[in-house]
């Protein structure tokens, strides 16, 4: 079945240094594939998708990039915020398998910024 | 703010009880999907309504049950508690495409945290 695995967090960063967080995909055809974030005692909001090959995803100076090649979405920022501090999520949504009736989520990778 | 609302936010109960988690999509949004979030299983997709019915199950226990109504709230009925279903859940919605399909981008509400002492 569908699956997505992110890398373990957490990620402890010092403010304005560039992030990466890897997510790679299992999936039958071509996935929309999502980042959400999730701060602390809130809900999950949208952050980036993308559809297709090669489409790009950008939103608040994130950024991640559908390889189909690498079955990858990797997200980055140049230079992060304390304000990112939060918990990221990949996830995938299959057209094939499930026809987009659900969200196929990682495990979370949580970020720490400290000034 | 996405649009989707869910009340309550906190819900604290005993083993064996009932309880009743309510859902309001974004205005105009056909479909709505649950899904729970536990530290032990992370975020798992357990059903998903379009305009009223039931179009795919998750990881749903049989003691669970949701449905949608004529105005497109949706309810998700948890019954005979146990410790094990305290977890924060989620109701999504996503916009309706043509010929009843439903977009790829789903939009979260804030959850319900479910206590089960």
């Amino acid at each position: 079945g569908d699956s997505v695995t992110q890398m373990e967090g957490p990620v402890t960063l010092s403010e304005e240094a560039f992030l990466t967080i890897n997510c790679t995909y299992t999936a039958t055809g071509y996935p929309s594939l999502f980042w959400y974030v999730q701060y602390p005692g809130e809900g999950l909001q949208l952050l980036l998708k993308a559809t297709k090959a090669d489409d790009k995803g950008s939103n608040k100076g994130f950024e991640a990039t559908y390889r189909k090649e690498t079955t990858s979405f990797h997200l980055e920022k140049g230079s992060v915020q304390v304000s990112d501090s939060a918990v990221y999520f990949c996830a995938l949504s299959d057209p094939v398998n499930t026809g987009f009736q659900k969200l196929v989520f990682g495990t979370g990778t949580r970020l720490l910024v400290s000034p | 703010d996405s649009g989707v609302t869910q009340t309550p936010k906190h819900l604290i109960t005993a083993t064996g009880q009932r309880v009743t988690l309510r859902c309001s999509p974004r205005s105009g949004d056909l479909s709505v999907y649950w899904y729970q979030q536990s530290l032990d299983q992370g975020l798992q997709f357990l059903i998903h309504y379009y305009n009223g019915e039931e179009r795919a199950k998750g990881n749903i226990l049989e003691r669970f049950s949701a449905q949608q109504f004529p105005d497109l709230h949706s309810e998700l009925n948890l019954s005979s508690l146990e410790l094990g279903d305290s977890a924060l859940y989620f109701c999504a919605s996503s916009v309706a495409l043509a010929g009843g399909f439903s977009s790829d981008t789903q939009y979260f509400g804030p959850g319900t945290r479910l206590t089960v002492l």
